[in-house]
């Protein structure tokens, strides 16, 4: 989705942090997510936050966002070879139809290195 | 059982065949999505039915129909296929904005 910016690869080696990076384009989000794809599979919902927050953090899984800026991040602490795989930025914006849908970016590919 | 349940998982078809997917789900959701995956460009938004009575185009419509059978049904039908519509395909449900989606886990179509 054009509205949703992502890097497209990330390489990193396991035990190291990784922080995916993402800008948006809609003021009006109220919600951000981040998905997780693996080979062969659909998208997992990894985490979100509201668009009042600053920070989440759920476990190893940090989750920042800058709304001035328009860009969100996910860092990943201790990452390991099992967090190999797609990450996807998702906003939720309101459509010409003017109901809520979400929009995703185009993924990022992260490789951990052993 | 999975929550989405998407129908074949893998399909070769001809150009100018028309093609059915198929997307059942037991989350109870009143929403549900159909995306298109190609590589490099994320998901693009195809339809999305709020309710059974409720459909609405997404980004990339055209060349695509949808139906809405029932509350846990929502099938996608390509009434002439291409070889551009070659992706993978997902279905989502969703209850409300906050929860996210949830995904199937994709139809892989190949237009010959």
């Amino acid at each position: 989705g054009e509205d949703v910016e992502q890097s497209l690869f990330l390489s990193v080696r396991e035990g190291d942090s990784s922080v995916i990076n993402c800008t948006y384009t809609d003021s009006s989000s109220t919600y951000l997510y981040w998905y997780k794809q693996e080979p062969g599979a659909g998208l997992q919902l990894l985490t979100y936050i509201f668009s009042n927050m600053d920070m989440k953090q759920d476990q190893r899984l940090t989750v920042l966002l800058n709304k001035k800026d328009k860009h969100l991040s996910l860092r990943i602490a201790d990452t390991q070879t099992g967090d190999s795989a797609i990450y996807f930025c998702a906003e939720s914006i309101i459509a010409d139809t003017g109901r809520r849908a979400l929009t995703f970016g185009s993924g990022t590919r992260l490789q951990v290195q052993p | 059982d999975a929550d989405v349940t998407q129908t074949p998982r893998n399909r070769i078809t001809k150009t100018g065949k028309r093609i059915m997917l198929e997307c059942s789900q037991t989350k109870g959701h009143d929403r549900m999505y159909w995306y298109r995956q190609d590589p490099g460009l994320g998901l693009q938004l195809i339809y999305y039915s709020f309710d059974v009575k409720d459909i609405n185009k997404g980004e990339i419509s055209d060349g695509y129909s949808v139906s809405r059978q029932a509350q846990a049904k929502f099938s996608l039908s390509l009434e002439s296929a291409i070889p551009n519509q070659t992706a993978l395909y997902f279905c989502a449900t969703s209850d409300n904005q906050a929860g996210g989606y949830t995904f199937g886990s994709g139809t892989r179509l190949t237009v010959v």
